[in-house]
């Protein structure tokens, strides 16, 4: 898992609530990512930062919500908006934005919602 | 639209034995392609990248092969260990960095 910390492993929520996810990297890069991950499914893209205080929007945004204050931080927010968000969530950096550059992902977060 | 599948959704294989696993994609412009270990409970690990130029690369007990003609790609494991038992997934990306990733391969090895 590299330099990238996720906490907590695993998350119980009630419906309706708010959640934030950690993500932390010591790896000095500059790109960080967050991705959903379903059984059956492959990795979705939720958001994305190229650097601080910059992000753009995955594939499936909608009900979730991200900051980038601190190069190190990228913490992922599940709003009630989320329809389904029981999920593995993972947190993922590379050096910089671009698919050729390797992502190293972090142990990831496993979200409940009843 | 960009796709990415592979099969066989899961295997199950004795130690020592070799097995392949198999992608294809219909992502394009091809950029690269990666095929990523996942332990259960924890995040992919990189095990190797291919570009278009590349249609053979070894990590270890690990070798991928990569035909850009027909855009497919196979994972070949070969004396396989417990410790091998873990999803496979492979990563297609385009030259836009759209990235897609396939639902991936579960493989047991047992004993």
């Amino acid at each position: 898992d590299g330099g990238i910390t996720q906490s907590p492993k695993y998350l119980f929520r009630k419906e309706g609530q708010n959640v934030t996810l950690s993500c932390e990297q010591n790896l000095n890069h500059d790109a960080m990512y967050w991705y959903r991950q379903d059984p059956g499914q492959g990795l979705r893209l939720i958001y994305y930062s190229q650097i601080v205080n910059d992000f753009q929007k995955g594939d499936i945004a909608e009900g979730y919500s991200v900051s980038r204050e601190k190069k190190e931080s990228f913490p992922l927010t599940v709003t009630s908006a989320q329809k389904n968000p029981t999920a593995f969530y993972l947190c993922a950096s590379s050096i910089v934005a671009g698919a050729i550059y390797e992502q190293y992902f972090g142990p990831g977060t496993r979200l409940t919602v009843t | 639209k960009n796709q990415v599948e592979q099969s066989p959704q899961s295997l199950i294989i004795l130690e020592g034995k070799n097995c392949t696993l198999q992608c294809n994609y219909t992502v394009s412009p091809f950029s690269n392609l990666r095929w990523y270990k996942q332990d259960t409970g924890r995040g992919p690990v990189s095990l190797t990248i291919m570009t278009f130029s590349e249609n053979t690369k070894s990590n270890g007990r690990y070798t991928a092969t990569l035909d850009a003609d027909t855009k497919q790609s196979s994972l070949h494991i070969t004396a396989s260990q417990l410790s091998d038992s873990a999803s496979y997934i492979c990563v297609v990306s385009a030259r836009n960095n759209d990235m897609r990733f396939g639902a991936g391969t579960r493989l047991t090895v047992k004993p």
